[in-house]
């Protein structure tokens, strides 16, 4: 079965600490993979994407993820965390077959002064 | 600048009564969304459509309907028949089918709150 997983439902970081947030993917084809951050009460906003081409996608915000086809995994990243980085994470991905978005359960970032 | 608007952004019903939640877009996009989003759950699919007059159930669709008589708007109705309707709901709209390196693109949600 298609599926997004995120393993991790709450991470706690000090502020100007490095961040990895996991993703892993099962489907049949490498999908679209997607970030999005979501503020309390707000949308999604998009942080990056990858399509095909460097593994390495850089987005918005300084964040970056890495695709590993290997391991079947999208993981954000950020070098040093800022306070305002505080919110939800999603990963996303959508079927080369159709355009359905589908998302991980999401990562909460709790950033500490 | 072209957008997705969510209205209203809270919304209290009763047990009982049909509520509609309205998503309207300016983006020229086909093909627009809606999820449903619950704490830990992630957001799950209610109903999408990509195409004027065609929509499908997405995984969650018992208890809701929705309309698209026209390519800007994507309303939906949360009938009297969905037992937890308590939730944040969420628009999202694509440009169609293809390669679309764009992604979503998300309203800013209706809080959905039965009293």
């Amino acid at each position: 079965a298609q599926s997004v997983t995120q393993p991790d439902i709450h991470i706690t970081v000090s502020e100007g600490a490095s961040l990895e947030l996991r993703c892993n993917y099962s489907y049949g084809a490498t999908p679209y993979l997607f970030w999005y951050v979501q503020s309390p009460g707000q949308g999604l906003q998009l942080l990056l994407k990858y399509f095909s081409g460097d593994t390495l996608v850089q987005g918005i915000k300084g964040f970056e993820a890495e695709f590993k086809r290997s391991q079947s995994s999208f993981n954000l990243r950020k070098p040093s965390v800022h306070w305002s980085d505080a919110a939800e994470y999603f990963c996303a991905v959508v079927s080369l077959y159709n355009n359905d978005m589908r998302f991980g359960a999401g990562t909460r970032l709790t950033v500490k002064p | 600048d072209g957008g997705i608007t969510q209205s209203p952004k809270y919304l209290f019903r009763k047990e009982g009564q049909n509520v509609t939640l309205s998503c309207e877009q300016n983006l020229n996009h086909d093909a627009m969304y809606w999820y449903r989003q619950d704490p830990g759950q992630g957001l799950r699919l209610i109903y999408y459509s990509q195409i004027v007059n065609d929509f499908q159930k997405g995984d969650i669709a018992e208890g809701y309907s929705v309309s698209r008589e026209k390519k800007e708007s994507f309303p939906l109705t949360v009938t009297s028949a969905q037992k937890n309707p308590t939730a944040f709901y969420l628009c999202a709209s694509h440009r169609g089918t293809g390669d679309d390196k764009r992604g979503y693109t998300f309203g800013s949600g209706t809080r959905l709150t039965v009293v």
